[in-house]
């Protein structure tokens, strides 16, 4: 069954310190891996879409990683505005849909 | 405006009653997604439009939900006979074109509440 699994569920950084999310997941074939940042209510907003083991992708404070079981969004010298859920979701080979994660939600604190 | 439009942004019925999502894509777009997302849980698909055709409509929870493209432009969800456990938020996303990894673009969604 294609699965994403996120963690840590929530995360609390200050300002200025760097950290990782991670995105493990079990697809049967995998046609991308997107990253979106979601605002309390507001809808998913996209950042990134990766397609092979070994690519990365940057934007701003962000740099998004994957590997053929994994990704990682990382941030450095994060900002309160960075605060936000960020949703991991994996689109199978065979399917139009996607399949998310449940999200982390991170706290920048100055 | 670019985005993604839903209609109403926020929508509170009584159980038993019928309700009428609406989505209106991004221009060009011609790619339809429904998702709901309900408190603590991930984003579940529900259906997928390709113009006005929906190839995939295996997330729809049951025969309570139907959803409709016309003019391969706007789409509405409909729920009929909600229940509480309807309660949750639809959004709706659209990209350039479908069986494809382009990126969806979402709304900001309707909130739900069945009373």
């Amino acid at each position: 069954e294609d699965q994403v699994t996120q963690s840590p569920e929530a995360l609390r950084l200050q300002e200025g310190e760097s950290s990782s999310l991670n995105c493990s997941y079990t697809v049967s074939g995998l046609r991308g891996l997107f990253w979106y940042r979601q605002d309390p209510g507001k809808g998913p907003e996209f950042l990134f879409t990766l397609y092979s083991a070994g690519e990365e992708k940057e934007k701003e404070r962000l740099k998004a990683t994957l590997t053929k079981k994994e990704s990682f969004l990382h941030i450095t010298a994060p900002k309160p505005e960075d605060s936000a859920t960020y949703l991991c979701a994996v689109q199978p080979y065979n399917t139009d849909k996607l399949i998310f994660g449940t999200g982390t939600r991170l706290q920048v604190f100055p | 405006g670019a985005g993604v439009s839903q209609s109403p942004s926020n929508k509170v019925t009584e159980k038993g009653k019928d309700v009428e999502l609406r989505c209106d894509p991004i221009s060009g777009h011609t790619a339809l997604y429904w998702y709901r997302q309900s408190l603590g849980q991930g984003l579940e698909f529900l259906i997928y439009f390709q113009g006005n055709s929906a190839p995939d409509k295996s997330g729809l929870p049951s025969d309570r939900f139907s959803a409709e493209r016309t003019g391969g432009s706007v789409s509405t969800l409909t729920i009929q006979r909600t229940q509480q456990e309807d309660s949750a938020v639809y959004l709706c996303a659209s990209s350039l074109k479908g069986v494809s990894n382009q990126p969806q673009h979402f709304g900001d969604g309707t909130r739900l509440s069945i009373l």
